[in-house]
């Protein structure tokens, strides 16, 4: 069965930039739609955004600017970073597979990104 | 971007009662594309619900879901002691709902 599993820094000063790498196992990127989305501490869930295996994506637009999600099929490996971040980007980062009909399913345990100096 | 609302915000229940939860769109959206899921504190969310209506593999019977163009609605039938916890709508595998806390 398919598995994800976050990684990156647990922590990121201000203004630097945030970047997570998620490695899929049991399954290949070379299909469906790759996701990444977060959760501030003791807050609902946020859609980041998500890219296709072809390489096309669709970021939420309020993080637009900022961010970038790619995609390494050869290592089955997905990429976000974040940009110029703040405090309010703290939160646990998930990344999920979501499929052609939008449903997200399975997500990876996530993992706590702390914007602090 | 389509705005997801979902009430009540907390819905505080019984083991054996019935939990009505609802998602409302700020635009029509296609019941292919709304989602509801179930995260319990320190996991990540689980998949309930696609297509609005269709169980998704190894949910209980006591899951059901419907609706149709702005109006969603998630019930659970007879409340488990494993079902409190807090419920998202999604639409498109993009915006979430703010999620209903079903506890006791």
């Amino acid at each position: 069965q398919v598995q994800l599993q976050e990684s990156g820094p647990g922590l990121v000063k201000p203004s630097e930039t945030l970047s997570l790498t998620c490695t899929v196992s049991g399954g290949s990127t070379s299909s469906y739609y790759w996701s990444w989305i977060r959760q501030p501490p003791g807050k609902g869930l946020e859609w980041i955004g998500y890219i296709y295996y072809t390489g096309s994506t669709n970021y939420n637009p309020s993080l637009k600017s900022r961010l970038t999600i790619s995609l390494d099929t050869s290592r089955n490996q997905f990429y976000l970073k974040l940009t110029s971040v703040t405090a309010a980007d703290t939160a646990v980062y998930y990344c999920a597979r979501r499929s052609i009909i939008g449903w997200v399913d399975p997500w990876g345990q996530g993992t706590l990104v702390t914007v602090s100096s | 971007e389509i705005v997801l609302t979902q009430s009540p915000g907390t819905l505080s229940l019984s083991p054996g009662e019935r939990a009505t939860l609802s998602c409302r769109a700020s635009q029509s959206v296609s019941s292919d594309y709304l989602v509801w899921y179930q995260q319990k504190p320190g996991q990540a969310p689980r998949l309930l619900i696609y297509g609005a209506s269709s169980r998704a593999t190894g949910i209980p019977d006591r899951f059901s879901g419907s609706g149709s163009g702005t109006d969603f609605t998630l019930i659970i039938s007879r409340l488990e002691p494993e079902d409190f916890a807090v419920y998202y709508c999604q639409q498109n595998g993009r915006t979430f709902g703010p999620g209903t806390k079903v506890d006791i």
